[in-house]
């Protein structure tokens, strides 16, 4: 099994719509990321979440929301999408406590390749 | 901003011992060296991390000097499968904290 799963891997969608990207975890992890990659390949961190708690938030556009439904789930939603968007999002889920290494690595799902036309 | 600098890129012959260093002169007590990799199209992955003590899995080696201020990963036995950007970060290890990725060192393994 998948230990985190994105869907859609692509998504072409056009300037101005909404879009959503899903994450889920089946590590049992406490805390669930969000981080893009630009065409530089430079790879930032955008959110994320402990327990569905919101607490990290880079300098992100309004237009980015992440909702956490549970602690296994990380979806982030994307309104009036621009050009600048394309972008491959990642996400990626950690232990943050009580782990047996105490290493608490993040493990990183395939990606979702957005491309705004 | 990232706290580590690497060499952007580098090649090893398969079969040989591949060994990536790292810099990091700024880093606090109470931060870990963490080496992820991204072969190409998918999520990075982790390799290894250590705080001043050389450590080694199934993976890689990572060599830690005395001093922290510098580090090297080493892949004891490269495979065109290795080839891939390789990142070194530093970071404390409590609570969830987001990875800092710099432009990494791009590995390529030649048959």
């Amino acid at each position: 099994d998948t230990a985190v799963s994105q869907t859609p891997k692509y998504l072409v969608t056009q300037m101005g719509n909404d879009k959503s990207i899903k994450c889920e975890q089946n590590l049992g992890h406490d805390t669930m990321y969000w981080y893009k990659q630009d065409s530089k390949k430079f790879l930032k961190i955008m959110f994320s979440y402990n327990n569905k708690e919101l607490i990290i938030n880079e300098t992100v556009p309004n237009r980015f929301s992440p909702k956490s439904p549970d602690k296994a789930h990380l979806n982030l939603h994307i309104n009036s999408l621009e050009l600048g968007d394309s972008a491959v999002y990642f996400c990626a889920s950690s232990r943050t406590q009580g782990g047996a290494s105490g290493a608490y690595e993040q493990y990183f799902g395939p990606g979702t390749r957005l491309t705004v036309t | 901003d990232a706290k580590t600098t690497q060499p952007p890129s580098m090649d090893c012959a398969e079969g040989r011992a591949a060994n990536l260093p790292c810099n990091h002169s700024t880093i606090s007590g109470n931060e870990y060296v963490y080496w992820y990799r991204q072969i190409h199209s998918q999520g990075p992955q982790y390799i290894i991390h250590g705080l001043k003590n050389n450590e080694t899995n199934e993976m890689a080696s990572l060599i830690i000097t005395e001093d922290r201020k510098s580090s090297t990963l080493i892949l004891p036995h490269a495979t065109l499968r290795d080839t891939a950007v390789y990142y070194c970060i530093v970071r404390v290890i409590q609570g969830a904290q987001k990875l800092v990725f710099g432009q990494g060192t791009r590995l390529t393994i030649n048959p």
